[in-house]
């Protein structure tokens, strides 16, 4: 029962650098889900993807690629990492759009320096 | 931008009291829910109400809603010490083209102290 699953932990990148942060769910769930949380700012969504094949953006997109690569894995890209993109990351789950439970991650810190 | 709007941000208490945080929004929404999150933690869901519901209970939680005030409560009674974390309201509408969008709140941060 893992649930939700993010690599890494934690990281440190220097600006300019790239990386990815991984995540797979083991629920079987259509929708997927990325949020950044920052210090009085709540969750912000970043990208979701509906379904398999599809991914949309969030209020905050810019900056971050995702990739469906299946249903059960959704992994969201840093291309130039920026020190505004300091943030602890958590991906999400849930059986659909629309009114479902979503289920999280344990989070991911990221520190861009 | 934020739809929901936890209210007070902050709120420390009594073990054994009861700890009560508000939610508010500002258009309208399909449902509302409630989760919590313990430091250094992802979020764990409590409860999720629907728009046409005015109240449900799940063991010592209790909340409310009121669409006419655009406005939830979260009622925990008889707090404990391992109560304390932050709790967000999240609402969830319908976006453009058939999509739905769940929006957090900041959320309130309790303390329950033994």
């Amino acid at each position: 029962n893992a649930g939700v699953t993010q690599t890494p932990k934690f990281q440190v990148l220097k600006t300019g650098q790239s990386m990815t942060l991984q995540c797979a769910q083991d629920m079987n769930h259509n929708s997927m889900y990325w949020y950044r949380q920052d210090p009085g700012m709540g969750l912000r969504l970043i990208y979701y993807s509906a379904s398999e094949g599809t991914t949309d953006k969030g209020e905050v997109p810019n900056g971050y690629n995702v990739s469906r690569l299946n249903k059960r894995e959704f992994s969201l890209r840093l291309e130039s990492a920026a020190p505004s993109q300091t943030s602890v990351y958590f991906c999400a789950s849930s059986e659909s759009l629309g009114g479902n439970t979503i289920y999280f991650g344990e989070g991911s810190w990221l520190t861009v320096v | 931008s934020q739809q929901g709007e936890e209210d007070p941000q902050a709120l420390s208490i009594q073990e054994g009291e009861n700890a009560t945080m508000n939610c508010s929004y500002k258009t309208s929404i399909n449902n509302l829910q409630w989760y919590r999150q313990n430091s250094g933690r992802g979020l764990v869901h409590l409860i999720l109400i629907r728009s046409n519901e005015r109240e449900k209970h799940s063991g010592r939680l209790r909340v409310t809603l009121d669409t006419s005030k655009k406005s939830s409560s979260l009622l925990i009674t008889a707090s404990r010490a391992a109560d304390t974390a932050s709790y967000f309201c999240a609402t969830g509408a319908k976006a453009s083209a058939g999509s739905y969008q769940l929006t957090f709140g900041k959320g309130t941060k309790l303390s329950v102290i033994p």
